[in-house]
Formats: C-alpha cells, sequence, structure tokens
C-alpha cells in the first residue's frame, strides 16, 4: 500500500498568513492526488482534484501543486472560515490512502 | 443539487452485523461509482471500497474485504455497505461517496456506528 505522509500535523496561523501543507507519497503518485477539507462535525469537502484542479465553487486563495512523491496544498491568504482538518488522499493505486490530516487553527 | 443521504447513526451489539445505506438524488446513479470511507474518532480516514451501481462490480481495500459487502439498488438509487461481526474496532463513522474519473466529489453526511453491548 502506498502510505501518505502529511505534514504537520497541526498548524496555527493568522488571518492573512500563507499556510502551507504537505504530503509525501512512498512512491511516485503520477499527481493522482486531492485535497479534502474537513470543518467539525461535516463530511470532507474536495478542494482540489488530480494536484492542481480547483473544485467548483472553491475560493482561489486554494491552490496545490507537485509531482512524483511531493505534494502541496497552498492556502495563499488565510480566512477564517478556513478553520478545519485538511486531508491529501493518493487514488494513483488501490487501496486508495489518506494522509493522517493537518489540523488548521487560528493563532 | 447532489445528495447523498445516508441512514442515522446505529448502536450494535458486538458480533452483529449492520445495512447502512446511501440513497443518491440530483444526478444520473448509474453514470458515478459509490465508495465508502471509514473515519475512527479523532482520526484519518481509510477508503473502503467502491461499486459501479450500474454493473455492481466491487473492488475492496484487502483490509475490509471480509467485514465489508457492497450492494445497490438501482429502483432505488440508493448504495448500501453492510459490515458484519462487529467488533469495537467497527466503531467509527462510515461516510459514502460519488466517485466520477476516480475523484470522489460528494459525500454523505456520515453514519455512525457504534458497537456495544
Amino acid at each position: 500500500d502506498i502510505q501518505m505522509t502529511q505534514s504537520p500535523s497541526f498548524l496555527s496561523a493568522s488571518v492573512g498568513d500563507r499556510v502551507t501543507i504537505n504530503c509525501k507519497a512512498s512512491q511516485n503518485i503520477n499527481k493522482y492526488l486531492n485535497w479534502y477539507q474537513q470543518k467539525l462535525g461535516e463530511a470532507p469537502k474536495l478542494l482540489i482534484y488530480n494536484t492542481n484542479n480547483l473544485q467548483t465553487g472553491i475560493p482561489s486563495r486554494f491552490s496545490g501543486s507537485g509531482s512524483g512523491t511531493d505534494y502541496t496544498l497552498t492556502i495563499s491568504s488565510l480566512q477564517p472560515e478556513d478553520v478545519a482538518t485538511y486531508f491529501c488522499l493518493q487514488h494513483s493505486s488501490r487501496p486508495w490512502t489518506f494522509g493522517g490530516g493537518t489540523k488548521l487553527e487560528l493563532k | 443539487q447532489v445528495n447523498l443521504l445516508q441512514s442515522g447513526a446505529a448502536l450494535v451489539k458486538p458480533g452483529a452485523s449492520v445495512k447502512l445505506s446511501c440513497k443518491a438524488s440530483g444526478y444520473t446513479f448509474t453514470d458515478y461509482y459509490i465508495h465508502w470511507v471509514k473515519q475512527s474518532h479523532g482520526k484519518s480516514l481509510e477508503w473502503i471500497g467502491y461499486i459501479n451501481p450500474n454493473s455492481g462490480y466491487t473492488n475492496y481495500n484487502e483490509k475490509f474485504k471480509s467485514k465489508a459487502t457492497l450492494t445497490v439498488d438501482k429502483s432505488t438509487n440508493t448504495a448500501y455497505m453492510e459490515l458484519s461481526r462487529l467488533t469495537s474496532e467497527d466503531s467509527a463513522t462510515y461516510y459514502c461517496t460519488r466517485a466520477g474519473g476516480r475523484v470522489m466529489d460528494a459525500w454523505g453526511q456520515g453514519a455512525s456506528v457504534t458497537v456495544s453491548s
């Protein structure tokens, strides 16, 4: 199985900050990487698919990049409503596997 | 709009089974696969497997092959997941999610399963 190592596990930032979250795969996943946002008590919500494609309706302050084994989610200017836990998911090979999550809080 | 409505919370005894449902609306049910995902309390997510509603073809994470059984009823646009021989390790929230082109883009609200005597 492909292991997804997500970092950091916890992140505290201020409104307006640029925030980056990383996922490292145990092998090349060929850009088959999605990012999800999960707010407390809610289901995950798709933000970015296939590394850098913004899902419809998601604000443009979210972006994704990466290739091979290393991927990044960037929030260009943190907003209060971005407080959530973020997960990466590789769908390059089965079983699909998620990162351990990054809990993002406001400083 | 796309909606996946899951069945409510379940409290079940160890050793029993439970069948969760996921009713789809707002799109053509047979055009998207249905995946199921487990989230243990406060922890990360695990992919259980998927079903093709058109053909009934299933694919499971090896870890859940003897635990979960996925089915669909095309007449009611509903997907089901049955979990068998439940233990405390199966206590979690389970999500159904639709996927087109291998991208899980819409999720149900989740169904909590608690295994306790």
